[in-house]
């Protein structure tokens, strides 16, 4: 079956280190995003990506990136990590093809705390 | 103003009741509406999408759009223990695939 993954499940790192969060999916999906969730705010864009080489900025996307090599891959990385990301990060997934680009499949996300 | 707005919760209903979730948004030329549900722990997952005005029903859920007044809902009927989670509003502007969320409504359904 085709799915979305996410790696590390959980991760404890400190400030000011480099992270990243890892996103696979099998689904052949064209559109890639990164969320995070955070109590009382919901699920914030972060980075999205259309394609292959294409990603554009969310409306949280300071100190953070994303490249994209390949169809499967969105792999998010904090630069330089800092407490105020500590946070739920989630990876979705959506088809261009279908014309319901608004249905997103969700991987099972990241826990990540800075210390 | 939040670009997708609801009512936080909790919103408690005893079980066989209806459960009726609301969610406001400010961008007219968005298409495209969602509802996703969450469970504690769990990550989210689409329960109802809807694209005109109108109701659209599949099984206990009713999703209703209006968007004259840039709203939408979801009515849960015969509402079960096991609907107890917190119910996301999305939404996707016209032309994009980016996908805007609410904060979510958390709903306790009593046994």
């Amino acid at each position: 079956d085709a799915e979305i993954t996410q790696s590390p499940r959980h991760k404890i790192t400190e400030t000011g280190r480099q992270v990243t969060l890892a996103c696979h999916q099998t689904w052949n999906h064209n559109n890639m995003f990164w969320y995070r969730q955070d109590l009382g705010h919901g699920l914030r864009l972060i980075h999205y990506s259309y394609g292959v080489q294409d990603t554009n900025k969310g409306e949280v996307s300071d100190g953070y990136s994303v490249s994209r090599s390949n169809t499967e891959d969105l792999p998010l990385t904090l630069e330089s990590a800092a407490s105020s990301q500590t946070s739920v990060y989630f990876c979705a997934s959506s088809d261009t093809g279908t014309g319901d680009t608004g249905e997103l499949f969700f991987g099972e996300g990241s826990r990540l705390t800075v210390l | 103003q939040k670009e997708v707005e609801q009512n936080s919760g909790p919103l408690s209903v005893p079980e066989g009741a209806i459960a009726s979730l609301n969610c406001t948004y400010s961008d007219r030329v968005s298409q495209s509406f969602f509802w996703y549900r969450q469970y504690s722990g769990k990550s989210p997952e689409l329960i109802m999408s809807i694209y005109s005005n109108g109701d659209k029903e599949d099984g206990r859920f009713t999703a209703q759009l209006n968007k004259a007044s840039q709203y939408v809902s979801l009515l849960i009927r015969d509402s079960q223990p096991s609907d107890s989670a917190t119910y996301l509003c999305a939404v996707n502007r016209a032309g994009g695939f980016k996908t805007i969320f609410g904060a979510g409504t958390r709903l306790f359904v009593k046994a």
